[in-house]
């Protein structure tokens, strides 16, 4: 079982990226996705949760309207845009697999809002 | 929102230390919490889930009680490599909540 993560870097205030996080080693469609994220030196706050067939998606407060989760079953893949970035979203982004509830993580990919 | 507040926010300790961590939830979350351990540059290890069930390959000398509002992990005689962060994280509803953390450093 297995999440590798691609994506992040620098961007400037108000920009876009788009995390990607492929899984193997496991049936992805049966499964819900998560992104979690850790601002430097901050603790975890959970950002989204997408389904098994990417029906049903929820947000945190901070992230909602500008960020959305998605997932390609077909690609074994789940995806966070984000958009409308601000300073406060630069943090360390983790895919995880919903299983108890966080039972698989990506290895993280640092994402930098700054001019 | 569910708010989880964690206690201490820091813990120092020595090898062979029994210590324990709680966690408290702002309203009723049942079994529906989870620990984590977490090491500097790393992603975190899930340790225990619905409050009690150690996962599979985490040594038994943690372990976590409560349920409801109020939450403790123990680890009854700390190991070297037990010197992390550790997270309680409520998986009541779909808003994944996680306290604000709890860094375990060597007395």
């Amino acid at each position: 079982v297995q999440l590798v993560q691609s994506g992040g870097g620098l961007v400037q205030p108000g920009g876009s990226l788009r995390l990607s996080c492929a899984a193997s080693g496991f049936t992805f469609s049966s499964y819900w996705m998560s992104w979690v994220r850790q601002a430097p030196g901050k603790g975890l706050e959970w950002v989204a949760n997408i389904n098994a067939d990417g029906t049903k998606k929820f947000y945190v407060d901070s992230v909602k309207g500008r960020f959305t989760i998605s997932r390609d079953n077909a690609q074994n893949s789940v995806f966070l845009q984000l958009n409308s970035l601000r300073d406060e979203d630069t943090a360390v982004y983790y895919c995880a697999r919903v299983v108890a509830p966080f039972d698989t993580w990506g290895q993280g990919t640092l994402v930098t809002v700054s001019s | 929102d569910i708010q989880m507040t964690q206690s201490p926010s820091t813990l120092s300790a020595s090898v062979g230390d029994r210590v324990t961590i709680t966690c408290r939830a702002s309203q009723s979350i049942s079994i529906w919490l989870a620990w984590y351990q977490q090491k500097s540059g790393k992603a975190p290890n899930l340790l225990i889930y619905e409050a009690s069930t150690l996962q599979s390959g985490v040594p038994s000398r943690f372990s976590g009680s409560g349920s409801g509002t109020e939450f403790t992990l123990t680890i009854s005689s700390l190991q070297p490599d037990d010197f992390a962060t550790y997270y309680c994280q409520q998986y009541s509803d779909h808003s994944y909540t996680f306290g604000q953390g709890t860094k375990l450093d060597l007395k």
